[in-house]
C-alpha cells in the first residue's frame, strides 16, 4: 500500500523558516515525479513545486519562486520543501503526492504551516 | 495565472446525474489534455478522480466520468449518492511561468 506522511509543519513567525518533510512507502519512491500542494484552511488548492525522479528538474508556482526549495533523497525516501521568508499567506496544509500522468494519484494527510507573529 | 472557474455549488437528490463544469482559457484546459479532477472530503486529503481528461484510476467509480470542449472541461457524477457530498477541484497544466493551476472548486451537496 502506497503511504505518504508529511512531517515538520507548525507554527513559524513571519519571515521565519520551516522545512517540510514526507516520508514515502509502498512504491519506489525514485520512480515517481513528486509534489507539494498547499491549501490555506477553508480554502481551495494550490500547486507549490514538484521535482523530476533524480532530482534534475524542478518547477515552482510563482507565489513562492525564490522562497521554497524542494528537493529528494531517494536512498531515504524522502522529499522536503525548504521554506524561507515566510508570510501570512504562506498559512496552509502542506501535501505531498506522487505526480503520474500529469495528476496526483497518492497524497499524504499534510502537515499544517501556520505563519504569525 | 488566475485559477480555472468553477461553479461553487451544485446540489442534486440521490439517483440524479450532476455536471461540473471547469473553464479555462487556450493556454491550460484548451491548450492540453492535461485536466484531472480531485475530491476532497472535510478534513481529508484530496482524491484523483479523472486524469488526462477523461480517464478514470483503477480504484474509481464508473458513476464518474469527465469530458473536455474547447477551454471548457467537465465532470459528471450519474446516480448520486450520499457519499458523493464534498468538494471537487479541476486541475490543468498550463504555459504559464506557474505549470499547474486548480480551479476553484465546486461544493456538491446531495439532497
Amino acid at each position: 500500500e502506497v503511504q505518504l506522511v508529511e512531517s515538520g509543519g507548525g507554527l513559524v513567525q513571519p519571515g521565519g523558516s520551516l522545512r517540510l518533510s514526507c516520508a514515502g512507502s509502498g512504491f519506489i519512491f525514485g520512480s515517481y515525479w513528486m509534489t507539494w500542494v498547499r491549501q490555506a484552511p477553508g480554502k481551495g488548492l494550490e500547486w507549490v513545486a514538484n521535482i523530476k525522479l533524480d532530482g534534475s528538474e524542478k518547477y515552482y508556482a510563482d507565489s513562492v519562486k525564490g522562497r521554497f526549495t524542494i528537493s529528494r533523497d531517494n536512498a531515504k525516501n524522502s522529499l522536503y520543501l525548504q521554506m524561507a521568508s515566510l508570510r501570512a499567506d504562506d498559512t496552509a496544509f502542506y501535501y505531498c503526492a506522487t505526480h503520474l500522468n500529469w495528476a496526483w494519484d497518492n497524497w499524504g494527510q499534510g502537515t499544517l504551516v501556520i505563519v504569525s507573529s | 495565472q488566475s485559477a480555472l472557474t468553477q461553479p461553487a455549488s451544485v446540489s442534486g437528490s440521490p439517483g440524479q446525474t450532476i455536471t461540473i463544469s471547469c473553464t479555462g482559457t487556450t493556454s491550460d484546459v484548451g491548450g492540453y489534455n492535461y485536466v484531472s479532477w480531485y475530491q476532497q472530503h472535510p478534513g481529508k486529503a484530496p482524491k484523483l478522480m479523472i486524469s488526462e481528461v477523461s480517464n478514470r484510476p483503477s480504484g474509481v467509480s464508473n458513476r464518474f466520468s469527465a469530458s473536455k470542449s474547447a477551454n471548457t472541461a467537465s465532470l459528471t457524477i450519474s446516480g448520486l449518492q450520499a457519499e458523493d457530498e464534498a468538494d471537487y477541484y479541476c486541475c490543468s497544466y498550463t504555459s504559464s511561468s506557474t505549470p499547474y493551476v486548480f480551479g476553484t472548486g465546486t461544493r456538491v451537496t446531495v439532497l
